[in-house]
């Protein structure tokens, strides 16, 4: 069974830091992982899907690396905004098909102070 | 991009009752969604998927007579709670799959369920 673990639970920093979410799954056999930001008592965004081909992706000051073997992945935010206050979530989605369900981590619980 | 809503936004029912929730969405059809419960400062779990016109799956675990889904549209898929217990208190957020686009996933902004 796929389990995804994110760190830390909770981070705290001072507005124009770059800062790093980690994310790891048990199952390296991914059809892709994406990252998704949820404000409180909200529904989910999407901020980037990286495909189990790919390395990265990029938009904005936002950027999510994977490692599919080793089985993690990293969001990177630069200058660190108080906007971007939020529960950042990871999700994988197993298999070789699109169709497969997606598996989602705990999340990190973000706070940028100005 | 492509818009999903839910109805009711929050809603507080009593021990015992049944409460119903709305997922729509608003600009394409949707022949698959999925129902998810979230617990506070826990990771979203998948309770069931939907296909119009046919039986929802039940992830194990999910009582699927306590947590009736009906997905009767292309755009429209319904989770009623049934019999609501205190531990059925919790965050419920429907997501929609666009037709052709396996893995585009677009999330309702959730219902907030509380019982007395």
């Amino acid at each position: 069974k796929q389990e995804v673990t994110q760190i830390p639970a909770a981070l705290s920093v001072p507005e124009g830091e770059n800062l790093v979410l980690n994310c790891s799954f048990t199952d390296s056999a991914i059809y892709n992982l994406q990252w998704f930001r949820q404000d409180p008592g909200k529904g989910l965004t999407s901020l980037l899907l990286i495909q189990s081909s790919q390395r990265e992706q990029t938009s904005g000051r936002l950027n999510a690396s994977l490692d599919k073997s080793s089985g993690r992945s990293t969001l990177y935010i630069a200058a660190s905004q108080p906007g971007d206050s939020a529960t950042y979530l990871c999700a994988v989605r197993l298999g070789v098909s699109g169709y497969s369900t997606l598996t989602f981590g705990k999340g990190t619980m973000l706070l940028v102070s100005p | 991009g492509a818009v999903v809503s839910q109805h009711p936004s929050w809603v507080i029912c009593k021990s015992g009752t049944s409460v119903k929730i709305e997922c729509r969405s608003l600009d394409f059809q949707a022949t698959t969604m999925f129902w998810y419960r979230q617990f506070p400062k826990q990771s979203l779990m998948l309770m069931a998927t939907s296909n119009e016109g046919s039986k929802a799956t039940y992830e194990q675990g999910v009582e699927k007579d306590k947590f009736l889904i009906n997905h009767a549209s292309l755009t429209l898929s319904t989770l009623t709670v049934t019999s609501a217990h205190p531990e059925d208190s919790s965050f419920y957020i429907c997501s929609a799959r666009i037709p052709g686009r396996s893995y585009e996933q677009y999330f309702g902004p959730g219902t907030r369920l509380t019982v007395t």
